[in-house]
């Protein structure tokens, strides 16, 4: 099973808003609603951001949302601030019954 | 509150064999499942496994098949994951995580566990 594909890095100013894309094939996203993001600051353990596409885990800012259309899910920041900067994965489950990640995205705050 | 807590890095050589374990609490362990995610310096994570807080079965990635083992111990509401035969490119770190089973949920995570492996 392929790595999902994300771009390495994408930035923004505060207060702009930001889209991260994951990309998969209908072995994976395109099939399932089964779509995750996490965030991780350097060193730390990732945190569930968004689960199911688009449910934002309970005390995660209004701020971050999920979409998926097709084989790509996407990741949209907006009101960008500092403490956003962080690498972000996807996470996507498959048709053979196991889980794939992304390479992930480092998001600069300018 | 709701954590994982895993046991201490280590280091290994090529061939041998590792065993780390993560240690739920505040919840209840047999309701869920926990995966094992690994993730190699400045890699992104790679999911390594799953098993179940309830029956025990498990799931593995085909990668590691033949050379990995995950078991439980409800008794003391720890995971294990033994990796066997290990390889300079096993070196990582490992995370255990709360699995949601009917959901992509998994959360919260293990702090991580360093396995360096090296001659």
């Amino acid at each position: 099973q392929s790595a999902l594909t994300q771009p390495a890095s994408v930035s923004g100013s505060p207060g702009q808003s930001i889209t991260i894309s994951c990309t998969g094939t209908s072995s994976d996203i395109g099939t399932y609603n089964y779509v995750s993001w996490y965030q991780q600051h350097p060193g730390k353990a990732p945190k569930l951001m968004i689960y199911d596409v688009s449910h934002r885990l309970s005390g995660v800012s209004a701020r971050f949302s999920g979409s998926k259309s097709g084989n790509t899910a996407s990741l949209t920041i907006s009101g960008l601030q500092a403490e956003d900067e962080a690498d972000y994965f996807c996470k996507s489950y498959t048709n053979t019954n196991t889980w794939v990640f992304g390479g992930g995205t480092k998001v600069t705050v300018l | 509150q709701v954590q994982l807590v895993q046991s201490g890095a280590e280091v290994k050589k090529p061939g041998a064999s590792v065993k780390v374990s993560c240690k739920a609490s505040g919840y209840t362990f047999s309701s869920y499942g926990v995966s094992w995610v690994r993730q190699a310096p400045g890699q992104g994570p790679e999911w390594v496994g799953w098993i179940s807080g309830h029956s025990g079965s498990t799931k593995y990635a085909e990668k590691f098949q033949g050379r990995i083992t995950m078991t439980t111990d409800t008794s003391t509401t720890t995971t294990y994951m033994e990796l066997r035969s290990l390889r300079s490119d096993d070196t990582a770190v490992y995370y255990c995580a709360r699995d949601y089973e009917e959901s992509s949920k998994f959360d919260p995570w293990g702090q991580g566990t360093l396995v360096s492996v090296s001659s």
